[in-house]
């Protein structure tokens, strides 16, 4: 149990269009999402936590204008990155967690890699 | 303040014991995690630590001494596919996760 899926795995996109990436968790509800971006050989970087219903809360120095996330049901995230940029090609992972589950464990998507041209 | 330390880079030989270092300084603790990732794939879940001790899991364990704000992942009979970041986080106050930058264990033949 607890599988977290990404679309697209990866995207390609000229600079100035909105890609947007959906995050699912396909058997548990997960009440919080968390967004990461990963540069290469760089660790993670939490980009917001997305809860269901509510607003998402981002993190210092990421512009909630450009990284539109939205949390509408208790399995789907989607992070929309709008007017892309060379800049913002990275690796985007989410990842879940089941408030259902003592341990607060995140469980995360396979990522989805997108590249800016 | 909240700091998670790890080394950067760690060099095995393979069939041998490594053991990675996670030392934190955190607002509150409800726990800590190590994950995998290999290279350009997600992180996946190793174990998890909230009671001081040792936590064995097949080849991998992971021991937790709250009082010296210290853990370590151990990992036996190291394989090729062991190479990877070995990321350590721990569960805040606020149930936030915060992550260490992560230790790229290299395993040689």
């Amino acid at each position: 149990g607890a599988v977290v899926s990404q679309h697209p795995s990866w995207v390609i996109c000229k600079s100035g269009t909105s890609v947007k990436i959906e995050c699912r968790s396909l058997d548990f509800q997960a009440t919080t999402m968390f967004w990461y971006r990963q540069f290469p050989k760089q660790s993670l970087m939490l980009m917001a936590t997305s809860n269901e219903g509510s607003k998402a809360t981002y993190e210092q120095g990421v512009e909630k204008d450009k990284f539109l996330i939205n949390h509408a049901s208790l399995t789907l995230s989607t992070l929309t990155v709008t007017s892309a940029h060379p800049e913002d090609s990275s690796f985007y992972i989410c990842s879940a967690r089941d408030f259902k589950r003592e341990m607060n464990e995140q469980f995360f998507g396979p990522g989805t890699r997108l590249t800016v041209l | 303040g909240q700091n998670i330390d790890q080394p950067t880079e760690m060099t095995a030989t393979e069939g041998a014991i490594v053991q990675i270092n996670c030392t934190y300084q955190t607002s509150g603790f409800n726990g800590l995690f190590w994950y995998q990732q290999h290279a350009g794939e997600a992180p996946t879940f190793l174990s998890y630590n909230v009671l001081d001790g040792l936590e064995e899991k097949g080849r991998f364990s992971s021991f937790l001494s709250r009082s010296k704000g210290y853990s370590y992942l151990l990992l036996k009979e190291l394989q090729m596919k062991d190479s990877a970041s070995y990321l350590c986080a721990i569960t805040d106050s606020n149930y936030q996760l915060i992550w260490g930058a992560g230790t790229k264990l290299i395993i040689k033949p």
